[in-house]
């Protein structure tokens, strides 16, 4: 089983900041199989990347992913109001699926 | 956008099977283009995958799970379903199913739609 550690677990930061958020594989995702997430309180995830890199239909371009390999990161340019939620990166390159533990975004 | 909408029994008791439904669009649950899931937040924790369902009656589930999981649909009733045998406080969660696509290369993308959710509850 892949292992994804997201990290950092909290990230407090303050709208028109830039956050990053790192996902890190226990072993190398083959083509960039790794999705990004967002969560709010109280709905459903929200597909944002998938190809470590592709943005999802209708997701605005202040998200933006990058990495291969082993190492991934989820940018936001300036953070919104309404971008302060969970984030979980996701492999799907291989058996079982598995998602990282998450990273908080919250209002510093 | 896609509306998907979990139903079933909230509270159950430790032992007791879990079976959740899922009402998805019509005609959509043996389209070859599409993949089906279901995936679970327990409290306080992240998202954990439960297994994937395809149209060709394949499935795939997670290893923890393995034994008690079952995956289902009814086509007539253009329902999903879950079942999960021997349930503990563990298994206490939000439960979502979700679909995702296939592309035209055979390769199964990440989740693009998802229900609101079902909250279970195991407890005696």
């Amino acid at each position: 089983e892949i292992v994804l550690t997201q990290s950092p677990g909290t990230l407090s930061l303050s709208p028109g900041e830039r956050a990053t958020l790192s996902c890190r594989a226990s072993q190398s995702l083959r083509n960039s199989y790794l999705a990004w997430y967002q969560q709010k309180r109280g709905q459903a995830p929200r597909l944002l990347i998938f190809g470590a890199s592709s943005r999802a239909t209708g997701i605005p371009d202040r998200f933006s992913g990058s990495g291969s390999g082993t190492d991934f990161t989820l940018t936001i340019s300036s953070l919104e109001p309404e971008d302060f939620a969970v984030y979980y990166c996701q492999q799907y390159g291989y058996s079982p699926v598995t998602f990282g533990g998450g990273t908080v975004v919250e209002t510093k | 956008q896609l509306q998907l909408q979990e139903s079933g029994p909230r509270l159950l008791k430790p032992s007791e099977t879990l079976s959740l439904a899922c009402n998805v669009p019509a005609d959509s649950v043996d389209n070859p283009h599409y993949y089906w899931g279901w995936i679970r937040l327990p409290p306080g924790k992240g998202l954990e995958w439960s297994g994937n369902l395809y149209s060709n009656g394949g499935a795939y589930y997670n290893p923890s799970l393995q034994s008690r999981v079952t995956m289902s649909v009814d086509k007539s009733k253009n329902q999903l379903f879950l079942t999960l045998t021997s349930v503990t406080a563990a298994d206490t969660a939000i439960y979502y199913c979700a679909r995702g696509p296939i592309t035209s290369l055979g390769v199964v993308m990440p989740f693009d739609s998802w229900g609101q959710g079902a909250l279970v509850t195991v407890s005696s």
